[in-house]
């Protein structure tokens, strides 16, 4: 199974800023990476496919890069609504993997 | 708009059975791959199964093959999961997934299965 490592595992932040979480395959997933947001109590919502494309509704200040087995999903001037945990998934092969997130909170 | 309306959780004894469904809506069913992922208390997201827009192929992860069952009904727009033979580990929030087998798209609000004596 392809393991995904996500850093760090909590980000303390303040409003304003541009952040930039990581996430790392075990073997390449080519391009084949997807970010979710989940806000507490709430089920995840997709943020990017397929690495770096964006997705209708998503605000602009989310954007991902990356390929092969180093990915980033980078917040451009991070708002109070964007505290939550943010998921990295493959779907280059089976099983599906998810990283275990990693958790913007306010500094 | 895409609605995904999942139900049937609840607390099951260890070893006993239990059904998920999910009732669909806002979008031509029979065109698109379903797909379950679950969520421990606290913990992070678990694909589960998926299954193809025709029911004719399904994947599963290796920890519920052969306990679990995915299938749909697209007459009905609605997406099952049968669990047999269940176990606390398999404890957990279960949301239903409209995915393209690569990503999934529209999540449905999810339904708690709790496994415990």
């Amino acid at each position: 199974d392809v393991v995904l490592t996500q850093s760090p595992a909590t980000l303390s932040v303040t409003p304003g800023e541009r952040i930039s979480l990581s996430c790392r395959a075990s073997e390449s997933v080519d391009t084949y990476l997807h970010w979710y947001q989940q806000k507490p109590n709430e089920s995840p919502r997709l943020l990017i496919k397929y690495a770096s494309q964006s997705i209708s509704g998503i605000p602009s200040r989310f954007s991902g890069s990356g390929s092969g087995t180093d990915f980033t999903l980078s917040i451009n001037g991070v708002e109070l609504e964007d505290l939550s945990i943010y998921y990295c998934q493959q779907g280059n092969s089976l099983p599906h993997t998810f990283g275990a997130g990693t958790k913007l909170e306010l500094k | 708009e895409v609605q995904l309306v999942e139900s049937g959780g609840g607390l099951v004894q260890p070893g006993r059975s239990l059904k998920l469904s999910c009732a669909a809506s806002g979008f031509t069913f029979s065109n698109y791959y379903m797909a379950w992922v679950r969520q421990a208390p606290t913990k992070g997201l678990e694909w589960v199964a998926s299954i193809t827009n025709s029911g004719g192929s399904t994947y599963y992860r290796d920890s519920v093959k052969g306990r679990f069952t995915i299938s749909r009904d697209n007459a009905k727009s609605t997406l099952y999961l049968q669990m047999d033979s269940l176990r606390s580990e398999d404890t957990a929030t279960y949301y239903c997934t409209r995915t393209t087998s690569i990503w999934f798209a529209y999540w449905g609000q999810g339904t708690l299965v709790t496994v415990s004596s």
